[in-house]
């Protein structure tokens, strides 16, 4: 099992521009999840998604971001437009058993410049 | 809504000491608590988990936590570091049911550095 694929590994962008964090959960998980990570307010949950469908998304910043999650192997983070706040690594995570079962991706460092 | 709390933020420890991390938590229903490890320029692994039952768990790495539901903490322990023990470490807290179920909260995280 590959484990859960976060591309890309770096994004560096400039700010006003659109970034797109992709991720491949592991197959036969149900759930997936978006953090972000940062110094100042460490793991935050941005949303999470059962069985493709959106669950909470209460910790999305502001409507500049926004996630997909299409098919069961698939899911989308998107900023646009981005700034430089938005810097940070964004983790994607599965589980097949709700929260105890939990698969982190090796994340997306974000520079927004 | 749960929370959770890191009581210290770096914890510096000579080889072959023992460690203890300090976690406590809020919660209004009943909860599942876990222990993570994030390795530089990594994801962050599962060191372990307690779910019910025995309120010592055991974990990888030769980790322990304790669950002490009075005291509504979670204690990481080691009773000897290594090197290679130095990391980020998380705790975090679910509820065991309910509309939250299947969401992780986390803590600010503790440094551990083992000094040789």
């Amino acid at each position: 099992d590959a484990g859960v694929i976060q591309s890309p590994r770096h994004e560096v962008t400039e700010m006003g521009q659109e970034v797109t964090l992709r991720c491949k959960p592991i197959s036969g998980h149900d759930y997936l999840f978006w953090y972000r990570q940062t110094m100042m307010r460490g793991l935050e949950l941005l949303i999470y998604f059962n069985n493709n469908v959106p669950i909470d998304d209460s910790g999305m910043p502001e409507d500049r971001f926004s996630a997909k999650m299409p098919n069961a192997s698939f899911s989308t983070l998107k900023i646009q437009p981005s700034e430089p706040r938005d810097s940070a690594v964004y983790f994607c995570a599965s589980s097949s058993r709700g929260p105890y079962g939990y698969t982190f991706g090796s994340g997306t460092r974000l520079t927004v410049v | 809504a749960q929370s959770v709390t890191q009581l210290d933020s770096q914890v510096p420890v000579f080889e072959e000491a023992p460690v203890e991390l300090r976690c406590n938590y809020s919660s209004s229903v009943s909860v599942y608590l876990f222990w993570y490890v994030q390795y530089p320029n990594q994801g962050l692994q599962l060191l372990l988990k307690y779910l019910s039952g025995s309120t010592l768990v055991k974990g990888i790495n030769g980790f322990e936590a304790e669950f002490n539901k009075s005291q509504t903490s979670f204690h990481l322990r080691k009773p000897s570091v290594h090197i290679s023990d130095t990391a980020e470490y998380f705790c975090a807290v679910s509820d065991a049911g309910g509309t939250s179920y299947g969401k992780l909260t986390f803590g600010q995280g503790t440094i551990l550095t083992v000094h040789p």
